[in-house]
């Protein structure tokens, strides 16, 4: 069975902070996918990145960057010089293949980021 | 272009009373699912479709129907609300292989009283 773990229920930083949000996952599927979803106060979710598990390498995009490791079972998500809109809750998730069409779609409980001016 | 669409955004219901929360899109997408989410718990999948006609069950099925008539609309039904289905109901959809990851709706809150 696949699970993800994000172990941070809750995190506070002071803004222009750097933090990084763990994500651990397990799964017995060579091929899957991972990604990053953040949920504002506002409610929505908004999907943020996708990695499939054949691509190792790191990404960043702005002040985002995420570093996926096979050998720990790692997605962990960087946020570099934190800002108070970067408040939210954020969901790591995984998927074993795209040939489920979805169903199974796992996601982490979620880790609250609080950043304070 | 309006994404996904779901409505109602706040329902209260009575224990025992029945409702459908709507979820319409307009990308064409194949693939459609309900999420719940609960506190500390992330998203759990209810039902899922991929495409017209053709439904299936996910984690948590049980007090849920689904029917998939067109491909722009998924509703869920709850057929006899229980104070267990007070929860924030997420409506998601994606393409394909090639764009894969959930574009969701502004999601259902949902209170049974």
């Amino acid at each position: 069975a696949q699970k993800v773990t994000q172990a941070q229920t809750e995190i506070s930083v002071v803004e222009k902070e750097d933090v990084t949000l763990d994500c651990v996952y397990e799964t017995r599927d060579t091929t899957y996918y991972l990604f990053w979803y953040k949920q504002p106060p506002s409610g929505e979710l908004v999907f943020l990145i996708r990695r499939n598990s054949f691509d190792e390498q790191n990404e960043i995009s702005g002040r985002y960057s995420w570093n996926f490791q096979k050998s720990t079972s790692s997605f962990n998500f960087t946020i570099t010089a934190s800002q108070v809109v970067d408040s939210a809750v954020y969901f790591c998730a995984l998927s074993e293949a795209f040939g489920n069409y979805g169903q199974n779609f796992v996601f982490g409980p979620g880790t609250r980021l609080s950043v304070l001016p | 272009n309006a994404g996904v669409t779901q409505t109602p955004k706040f329902q209260v219901l009575k224990t025992g009373q029945s409702m459908t929360l709507q979820c319409a899109q307009d990308m064409n997408h194949e693939y459609m699912s309900w999420y719940r989410q609960d506190p500390g718990m992330g998203l759990r999948l209810i039902h899922y479709s991929v495409g017209a006609g053709i439904t299936d069950q996910g984690e948590v099925p049980n007090g849920y129907n689904v029917s998939r008539s067109t491909t722009e609309d998924f509703p869920l039904r709850l057929l006899s609300a229980a104070p267990s289905q007070t929860s924030v109901y997420f409506c998601a959809t994606f393409l394909d292989a090639e764009n894969y990851g959930y574009t969701f709706g502004s999601g259902t809150r949902l209170t049974v009283v």
